[in-house]
């Protein structure tokens, strides 16, 4: 069964707006979660990660928020830029499992000008 | 920078074929990984080695070997390939640190 959960397989927004990409999780093991952004044709990229036990990480354009209580995570982009087109994936490490990632099925985003 | 690289981009087998599917990681990390990506599916892990010559089944071995002979290499084999096995191959590699280097994976298309 799937323990990472991105419920929006696509979004649109325009240039210059605010992308925010949403995540689910089921599992309380997990200790990290990060984002990974993905170009057709190229392998993920590590974009931003936040531990358990924190509530928020900022990185540049980058924000991810975390809310245990309600088991979702979110990814801000502000401002979207046109190169932020790509599939967007959520993934969660859990404590003390091997250091395997569970991945969410991703979300494209199109930012478009 | 880290470098995952895998050895081919494009494969295209037919049913039946043993397959080698090679990743190289120039950083000397311990923890190296297979996934497949398929569309609606994301990414679902196939195998993992956290040393040379040990490895971990992921969410789906079957039809899949793995081979880590050197801490750098680390081989992804599909038996006799099927029809099904047409996919995204991803190989990463891991630090000490939580995430994963990816390389830009293998698209391999079983006729």
């Amino acid at each position: 069964d799937q323990q990472v959960k991105q419920n929006s397989p696509s979004l649109s927004v325009q240039e210059g707006r605010i992308s925010i990409l949403n995540c689910d999780y089921t599992n309380s093991m997990f200790d990290y979660f990060l984002w990974y952004k993905k170009y057709p044709a190229e392998g993920p990229t590590f974009l931003i990660s936040i531990s358990s036990i924190k509530d928020k990480n900022e990185d540049g354009r980058f924000t991810v928020f975390l809310n245990k209580s309600a088991k979702h995570l979110s990814l801000h982009i502000v401002p979207s830029q046109p190169g932020d087109s790509a599939v967007y994936f959520c993934a969660a490490r859990e404590l003390n499992s091997g250091y395997a990632l569970n991945f969410g099925k991703g979300t494209s985003l199109l930012v478009t000008p | 920078d880290v470098k995952v690289t895998q050895s081919s981009r494009y494969l295209v087998k037919r049913t039946g074929e043993k397959v080698f599917l090679e990743c190289v990681q120039d950083m000397d990390h311990e923890n190296m990984f297979w996934y497949r990506q398929d569309p609606g599916l994301g990414l679902r892990l196939i195998y993992f080695s956290y040393d040379v010559k040990m490895k971990e089944k992921g969410d789906i071995p079957e039809g899949y070997s793995v081979s880590r002979e050197k801490k750098e290499r680390f081989s992804l084999i599909l038996e006799s390939t099927s029809t099904n096995q047409t996919s995204m191959y991803l190989c990463a590699s891991r630090d000490t640190g939580v995430a994963q280097h990816f390389g830009d994976g293998t698209r391999l298309s079983i006729l």
